[in-house]
This record gives structure tokens, C-alpha cells and sequence, in this order.
């Protein structure tokens, strides 16, 4: 069956340090990749997405790239700010462009801490 | 965006009762809703799906008639948890699906806790 595993946090960061999240999935097929996002007292965000090999997802500064030979969509940000401080989920759907409203599966989260 | 709302945040029950968890689509109709749970330092796994006017479609090793789901109107949604036990303390989470879009939007959770 398909499953993510992504690395445990928490991740503790100065301002303006560089992220990075690690991701690697287990598919048949030809999966969506996502990253979700939790801030504190809220519901899941989608950040960003990619659904075929080598696409780039972006958003606010975040990027990731769907790498099938890797099995990879690591979470990247050059800078982090203090309010990018939450909770980072890697999914992923086996249905083709329509990820969200399909079956996820989610790994099981990283907290990240980003300190002045 | 489009916003979820669950409702309550947290809630702790005695052993053997009965919680009830909405999760409400507050601008957008929903067709389909996802329950979720979360247990400690682990992922987020699928339970049900339901679908406006139908049953919901559970999956494989969750017992239906312990999960109760209602999705009577395309706004709201419901999981009851019957005769509740410590072990199924974890936290709950849903997503609705608007109709003929392709994106969930998550709740914020709902964290149950079983004495």
C-alpha cells in the first residue's frame, strides 16, 4: 500500500535559517504529492503541490520537487520567519491532479519551531 | 479560502459515553467529507468517507458502528464516537470537498480524551 514517512521533528530554527523537510513516499503508480500546513489552533492548509515527476511546487517561499527516481518531494525554504512556525504534513493522493479531494496519505507530521 | 469548521476543539468523556463531532462547511457546499484520525507521533489515517444523503464509506478495520457518520446536508457532517474507551483518544480531524471542485479543506481537529 502507499505510505509517507517524513522526518520527526521538532525542527528548531533561527530567523532566516534554511529548511528543509525530508519526504520520501511508497506508491503504485503514479502518485500527487502535497505538502499540507497547520499553524496553531487551525485546520490543515495546502502549501503547495506537484502531480507528475519533476514538476516544482511553490508557495510562499516553500518549493518542492515531485523526484520519482528518489521517491522524494522534500520541503525546502531559503529563510524561515517566526511565522512560519507549524506543523508540516507530506501527503499523498493516487488519483492524478485531483489530490485534495481524494484519498490522502499523510506522514506523520514535522513540527517546526522558528526562534528569533 | 474556503473554511471547515469542527467543532468542539477538545473534549473529554467518561468511559463508556457517547461524543458527538461536527464538521461544518461554513461558505461552500459540501458533497463529500473525510474523517481522520491522528494518534500520537503518527500519521493521519483515513476512517470514513461520507457523502451527502448516502452512507458513509468506511475503511478496511473501522468499526462502523462504533464511528457514527451523518452527512444529512451539504453543510454539515457528523462523527459519534459510541460507548467511548481510553484507546480511542487520538485526535479527529475532517475535510470537506466543495461540489465540483477537486481540493479538501481541513478542519482544525478536535482532540478527544477518554477517562
Amino acid at each position: 500500500g502507499n505510505s509517507v514517512t517524513q522526518m520527526e521533528g521538532p525542527v528548531t530554527l533561527s530567523e532566516e535559517a534554511f529548511l528543509t523537510i525530508n519526504c520520501t513516499y511508497t506508491a503504485t503508480g503514479y502518485p500527487s504529492l502535497f505538502w499540507y500546513v497547520q499553524y496553531p489552533g487551525e485546520g490543515l492548509q495546502l502549501l503547495l503541490k506537484a502531480t507528475k515527476a519533476d514538476d516544482k511546487g511553490s508557495n510562499k517561499g516553500f518549493e518542492a520537487t515531485y523526484r520519482k527516481e528518489t521517491t522524494s518531494f522534500h520541503l525546502e525554504k531559503g529563510s524561515v520567519q517566526v511565522s512560519d512556525s507549524a506543523v508540516y504534513f507530506c501527503a499523498l493522493s493516487d488519483k492524478v491532479l485531483t489530490g485534495g479531494g481524494n484519498k490522502l496519505t499523510f506522514g506523520t507530521g514535522t513540527q517546526l519551531k522558528v526562534e528569533l | 479560502g474556503a473554511v471547515v469548521s469542527q467543532h468542539p476543539s477538545r473534549v473529554i468523556c467518561k468511559s463508556g459515553t457517547s461524543v458527538k463531532i461536527e464538521c461544518r462547511s461554513l461558505d461552500f457546499q459540501a458533497t463529500t467529507m473525510f474523517w481522520y484520525r491522528q494518534f500520537p507521533k503518527q500519521s493521519l489515517m483515513l476512517m470514513a468517507t461520507s457523502n451527502e444523503g448516502s452512507k458513509a464509506t468506511y475503511e478496511q478495520g473501522v468499526e462502523k458502528d462504533k464511528f457514527l457518520i451523518n452527512h444529512a446536508s451539504l453543510t454539515l457532517s457528523t462523527l459519534t464516537v459510541t460507548s467511548a474507551h481510553p484507546e480511542d483518544s487520538s485526535f479527529y480531524i475532517c475535510s470537506a470537498r466543495e461540489v465540483g471542485g477537486d481540493e479538501a479543506f481541513f478542519g482544525q481537529g478536535t482532540r478527544l480524551t477518554v477517562v
